[in-house]
């Protein structure tokens, strides 16, 4: 089966650090995501990681440990605009496809 | 603006009415993928077509269908429409597998069913 897991709502303090965590069991793995969503728009593209270890990128870190089927991403110095939801995937590696498999997705609220 | 163009953005029918929803990929992009997502879920996997050819089936109902067409858009027909099936639909597209950058998304068509 596949299952991916996230916290369902987040809260946090403007300018402090925030982690969120994703689990996952897949049948295949290609990589794990991460994308952000404001409500009503599209997800956009935050993280991407293949190998085990930390991709900073900015404000923006992502950490994946593929045994443990666990990644997280951490947001630096919080801003208002960082509050949305947040997005674990999953890239399916199976047959002929290379779809993403989505979590349902952290809501974080920044506040000031 | 992503590349990638959805229309209409917004779609109200009623219950029993069929729509089809319009995706135009990124240029350069063979695969395009059209997810779901509902209140308060996450999104759902429903079709992915490579080159015009489809590559992989998720949760899609049978009164779902998609197609690619030659020159790469592709379109979601939804009929018998139900109440559930209002949400948010996505489509999707990358090169080939993504690469590490996934996919672009566009903005998405609102349907409605009332």
């Amino acid at each position: 089966g596949q299952n991916i897991d996230q916290p369902t709502e987040m809260t946090a303090t403007e300018g402090a650090i925030v982690q969120i965590n994703c689990t996952y069991q897949t049948s295949g793995f290609n990589g794990l995501f991460w994308y952000q969503q404001h409500a009503g728009e599209a997800p956009t593209f935050l993280s991407y990681n293949v190998l085990d270890g930390l991709e900073e990128k900015g404000r923006f870190s992502s950490f994946l440990s593929r045994s443990k089927g666990y990644s997280y991403l951490l947001l630096k110095e919080l801003q208002m605009k960082d509050s949305a939801s947040y997005l674990c995937a999953v890239r399916d590696r199976g047959g002929a496809t290379n779809k993403l498999i989505f979590g349902t997705g952290t809501l974080l609220a920044v506040q000031p | 603006d992503s590349g990638v163009t959805q229309t209409p953005k917004h779609l109200i029918t009623a219950t029993g009415q069929r729509v089809t929803l319009r995706c135009s990929p990124r240029s350069g992009d063979l695969s395009v993928y059209w997810y779901q997502q509902s209140l308060d879920q996450g999104l759902q996997f429903l079709i992915q077509y490579y080159n015009g050819e489809e590559r992989a089936k998720g949760n899609i109902l049978e009164r779902f269908s998609a197609q690619q067409f030659p020159d790469l858009h592709s379109e979601l027909n939804l009929s018998s429409l139900e109440l559930g099936d209002s949400a948010l639909y996505f489509c999707a597209s990358s090169v080939g597998g993504g690469g590490p950058h996934g996919y672009t998304f566009g903005s998405g068509t609102r349907l409605t069913v009332v």
